[in-house]
């Protein structure tokens, strides 16, 4: 299995920062990456598929990058909504797999 | 509008079964990608199992011999029949239709997802 690993693990920021959460993969995966934003007792939302494509609906604050093995996801200016749990996911090869989550918190 | 709908989690003992259910509207689950995914207490996303729209079915080696997915076409709805239950498939369970970037017959991303169904496996 391809094992997807975040960093960091957590994250404190204030409102407008600029944050970038790293995903990095344990072989190459081309861009066949995905991000996803998870609130407290909600589902997750998905927020980029395809490495770089801001998925319908989205902020566009919210921006993926990234082919290979590492990747980005970064945030241009945090909002109070933005506070929440983020996980990225491989669909190169099955099982597809996530990252364990990389937490986002107000400063 | 897009809807998913997830029942029948619960308390089960360990070897006991579950099956889980997700109806879905705004569009048909027969015509898509379907997936399984779940989240155990305070930890991250597994992907559990998939159903193509042709039928092939795909499962976790943690779940594969003992999970069933499959849908209902006329209710519109998908399951996933859940037997020789252990402690640790005690999870979320979340119902999720499954995308593909292109034309290329794999499931790559979950565009959307039900509000997931709570199942504990504990004596």
């Amino acid at each position: 299995d391809i094992q997807m690993t975040q960093s960091p693990s957590s994250l404190s920021a204030s409102v407008g920062d600029r944050v970038t959460i790293t995903c990095r993969a344990s072989q190459s995966i081309s861009s066949y990456l995905n991000w996803y934003q998870q609130k407290p007792g909600k589902a997750p939302k998905l927020l980029i598929y395809a490495a770089s494509s801001l998925q319908s609906g989205v902020p566009s604050r919210f921006s993926g990058s990234g082919s290979g093995t590492d990747f980005t996801l970064t945030i241009s200016s945090l909002q109070p909504e933005d506070f929440a749990t983020y996980y990225c996911q491989q669909s190169y090869s099955t099982p597809r797999t996530f990252g364990q989550g990389t937490r986002l918190e107000i400063k | 509008e897009v809807q998913l709908v997830e029942s029948g989690g619960g308390l089960v003992q360990p070897g006991g079964s579950l099956r889980l259910s997700c109806a879905a509207s705004g569009f048909t689950v027969s015509s898509n990608y379907m997936s399984w995914v779940r989240q155990a207490p305070g930890k991250g996303l597994e992907w559990v199992s998939v159903i193509y729209s042709g039928g092939s079915t795909y499962y976790a080696d943690s779940v594969k011999g003992r999970f069933t997915i499959s849908r209902h076409n006329s209710k519109n709805t998908l399951y996933l029949q859940m037997n020789s239950l252990r402690a640790e498939d005690t999870a979320v369970y979340y119902c999720a239709r499954d995308r593909s970037y292109d034309s290329s017959g794999y499931p790559d991303y979950f565009d959307y997802w039900g509000q997931g169904t709570l199942v504990t496996v504990s004596s």
